[in-house]
């Protein structure tokens, strides 16, 4: 069966610094790939999302990005985190329908 | 323009009653999908239902169901005997084509079941 992990769970960084989030799929071969950000009491907002390796769409213009360096890996970065940056990050698969996601991560930028 | 909507903030619901939670979506295209999850408070979104456009019949996963309403543009969940455990937000989501399958999400409903 496939399954999604996400890490780290929780992470608090200060404003300035890098970042850097990873997300793995397990048990499928090449899945599509989204990267969403949740703002506290909020709905998805589409960060990412990638078809293939290497091969990367970006929804909105900020100061992440994402790349897909092998087939189940995803990665969501910063160079420098803002403020706005804090969220609650989630990671998705798809190859049929449906998205499934992972556990997500925690982001607190102070 | 809002393409999903779901109009219920919160709700109340006493435990083994069932309940519905609404969305309505807007689309002109023919071909669509409708998603339902269920994101508890650990954060994980986890996948309940889905139903495509052309699907004849409404679709059901255990105590979930969807009421799917085409002309009225409604895909409503149902959940039945509720349990302590469904208290969580629900979101409804939408794939258009032509979209490399990115959904479009509601708002959400924070559902709270009562003992």
């Amino acid at each position: 069966s496939q399954t999604i992990h996400q890490w780290p769970a929780t992470l608090v960084q200060p404003v300035g610094s890098p970042l850097s989030l990873e997300c793995t799929v397990e048990g499928t071969s090449n899945p599509n790939l989204y990267w969403y950000r949740q703002a506290a009491g909020r709905g998805l907002q589409l960060l990412f999302y990638s078809v293939g390796i290497g091969q990367i769409s970006s929804e909105v213009p900020q100061n992440l990005s994402a790349s897909r360096p092998q087939d189940r890996q995803f990665i969501l970065s910063s160079k420098k985190l803002l403020l706005s940056d804090s969220g609650f990050y989630l990671c998705a698969w798809r190859v049929t329908e449906t998205q499934y996601f992972g556990p997500g991560t925690r982001l607190l930028v102070l | 323009a809002q393409k999903i909507t779901q109009t219920q903030p919160g709700m109340f619901v006493q435990e083994k009653e069932a309940v519905t939670l609404d969305c309505t979506y807007d689309t002109s295209d023919p071909s669509y999908g409708l998603f339902w999850y269920k994101q508890p408070s650990s954060g994980e979104m986890i996948f309940l239902i889905y139903q495509g456009s052309y699907d004849q019949q409404n679709a059901t996963e255990g105590r979930y169901s969807l009421n799917f309403q085409k002309a009225r543009k409604s895909a409503n969940l149902v959940i039945s005997a509720s349990q302590l455990g469904d208290s969580a937000m629900y979101f409804c989501a939408m794939r258009e084509p032509d979209s490399n399958y990115q959904l479009i999400w509601g708002a959400g409903t924070k559902l709270i079941i009562k003992p």
